[in-house]
């Protein structure tokens, strides 16, 4: 499994401001993941995020709304700028433990975000 | 496209009265179904992986098979802690995770 911790736990924000959501792994994967899970919503990938190289961002998702950063195998930011109450969601960070064919995607405890 | 459609949207269980929830899906080459369970306000915790048709796999009161079209939870004399959202994802090219809207189940005591 994976132990993966994310700061802040939850934020209440003013529309145009932006929030950089931390996420922390117990050891070293080379794929990370951002997720948003809206109100009663299930989960939509934003982006994959590989150390040392630019986020890859899915359709609907642009890097000038959401840049990712991945510093090194153990760490990722992912930043909502310019806010709007339509950004409020749970934003959450998934790592790829898996070797080979062998697949298990394991997820952090989530960002509880709401835009005022 | 990548399509996950689970249902029911939500089941009412009473403790011990076992049930199945459906996960129906369409890929272009499925690397793997994923199910996870979440609880309000947490991430989702990871519950399996199947990779082909005929798969099953078993975990306290819960096993997961596999079709070529959809995968079953089954979950077997439910308890009150079962209660929670499931969810079912699916896998094709890349490392990306499809997820269906998910199944609210509440068991009653």
């Amino acid at each position: 499994s994976a132990v993966i911790s994310q700061k802040p736990s939850r934020d209440i924000c003013q529309r145009g401001t932006s929030l950089t959501i931390q996420c922390q792994v117990d050891s070293q994967v080379t794929m990370m993941f951002w997720y948003r899970q809206q109100p009663g919503q299930s989960l939509t990938l934003i982006a994959t995020a590989n150390q040392g190289s630019e986020a890859t961002y899915e359709s609907g998702f642009v890097i000038d709304k959401f840049p990712i950063s991945r510093p090194n195998l153990t760490f990722s930011t992912l930043t909502v700028s310019n806010m709007s109450p339509e950004d409020s969601s749970i934003y959450l960070c998934s790592v790829d433990r898996g070797q080979g064919s062998y697949n298990e995607q394991f997820f952090g405890p989530g960002t509880r975000l709401t835009v005022l | 496209e990548d399509q996950v459609t689970q249902s029911p949207e939500a089941l009412r269980l009473q403790e011990g009265e076992s049930s199945s929830l459906n996960c129906s899906y369409t890929v272009s080459g499925l690397r793997g179904l994923f199910w996870y369970r979440q609880d309000p306000g947490k991430g989702p915790e990871f519950l399996f992986t199947l990779y082909s048709a005929g798969e099953e796999k078993e975990k306290e009161r819960l096993k997961a098979t596999l079709t070529k079209k959809e995968s079953f939870l089954h979950i077997t004399a439910p308890k009150p802690e079962d209660s929670a959202t499931y969810l079912c994802a699916v896998q094709a090219g890349g490392n990306k995770l499809v997820f269906g809207a998910g199944t609210i189940l509440r068991v009653k005591s």
